[in-house]
C-alpha cells in the first residue's frame, strides 16, 4: 500500500493550459502539504493544510490553488501554467509538524 | 526566507568510504531529520532528532543534533552502490508550522 499517493507522475502540457495534480494519503495524518523542486533539487513548501484548513500559503502565485476535500486529500489546481512552473511537484503528509512522509512526485513539463 | 546552509553540494566517493554531512542555520531548531532522495523517488526520512545533542544511529547512518541546536551532521559508514542520492536535511523552528531543507548533498559513488 502506497502511503502518499500522486497523480500523475508525469504531466507534460502546452503552456497556457489549466492542469490539476491529485494527492491521497491513507496514513491518517492531519496535515498535507505541496512542495515544489526546482531543477538544482531545491525543495520549496508551497502550501499546508491541517484538517482541510489552508495553514501555509508561501509566496506562490494565485495561478496556484489548493484544495483538500478532507484531509487525507489534496489536490492542486494550476491555472494559465507558464514554463516557469515546469518542475517536480510533491505532497507530503505528517501527524504532527516535523516527520513529513513524501510522494512520489509529479514531473510537470510546460511547453 | 529562513535558509539551512547544507554541505558538500556534492561528493564523489569510492566504495567503501565514509561520507559525512552537515547543516548549520543562524536560527535555533527544535528538530532535526535527514532524508535521502533517490532518483525519481521522493524524499524519505532516514532519522529523527529531537534533542541537542542527540545521537542516533540507522544502520550504518548516524546523525547528530547540535549542542547549539543551530546544527547537525549526518554520518554514512562504509558506503555502497545504493547510498548514491541526494541527501537532505531539514529542520523545525519553535512554534513553526513547515520545515525548512537545506540545499541538499549530491552522493556519486564510485564501484
Amino acid at each position: 500500500d502506497t502511503a502518499v499517493s500522486q497523480t500523475p507522475k508525469y504531466l507534460v502540457t502546452q503552456m497556457g493550459n489549466d492542469k490539476s495534480i491529485k494527492c491521497e494519503q491513507n496514513l491518517g495524518h492531519d496535515t498535507m502539504y505541496w512542495y515544489k523542486q526546482d531543477s538544482k533539487k531545491f525543495l520549496k513548501i508551497m502550501f499546508s493544510y491541517n484538517n482541510k484548513e489552508l495553514i501555509i500559503n508561501e509566496t506562490v502565485p494565485n495561478r496556484f490553488s489548493p484544495k483538500s476535500p478532507d484531509k487525507a486529500h489534496l489536490n492542486l489546481h494550476i491555472n494559465s501554467l507558464e514554463l516557469g512552473d515546469s518542475a517536480v511537484y510533491f505532497c507530503a503528509s505528517s501527524l504532527r509538524v516535523g516527520i513529513q512522509y513524501f510522494g512520489a512526485g509529479t514531473r510537470l513539463s510546460v511547453l | 526566507g529562513q535558509q539551512l546552509n547544507q554541505s558538500p553540494q556534492s561528493m564523489f566517493i569510492q566504495e567503501g568510504e565514509d561520507v559525512s554531512m552537515n547543516c548549520t542555520s543562524s536560527s535555533i531548531f527544535n528538530t532535526w531529520l535527514w532524508y535521502k532522495q533517490d532518483p525519481g523517488e521522493g524524499p524519505v526520512l532516514l532519522i529523527a532528532l529531537y534533542k541537542a545533542g542527540e545521537l542516533t544511529s540507522n544502520g550504518r547512518l548516524t546523525a547528530q543534533f547540535g549542542i547549539t541546536r543551530k546544527d547537525s551532521f549526518l554520518n554514512i559508514s562504509a558506503s555502497i552502490p545504493s547510498d548514491v542520492g541526494i541527501y537532505f536535511c531539514a529542520g523545525q523552528l519553535a512554534g513553526a508550522q513547515k520545515l525548512v531543507f537545506g540545499q541538499g548533498t549530491r552522493l556519486t559513488i564510485n564501484p
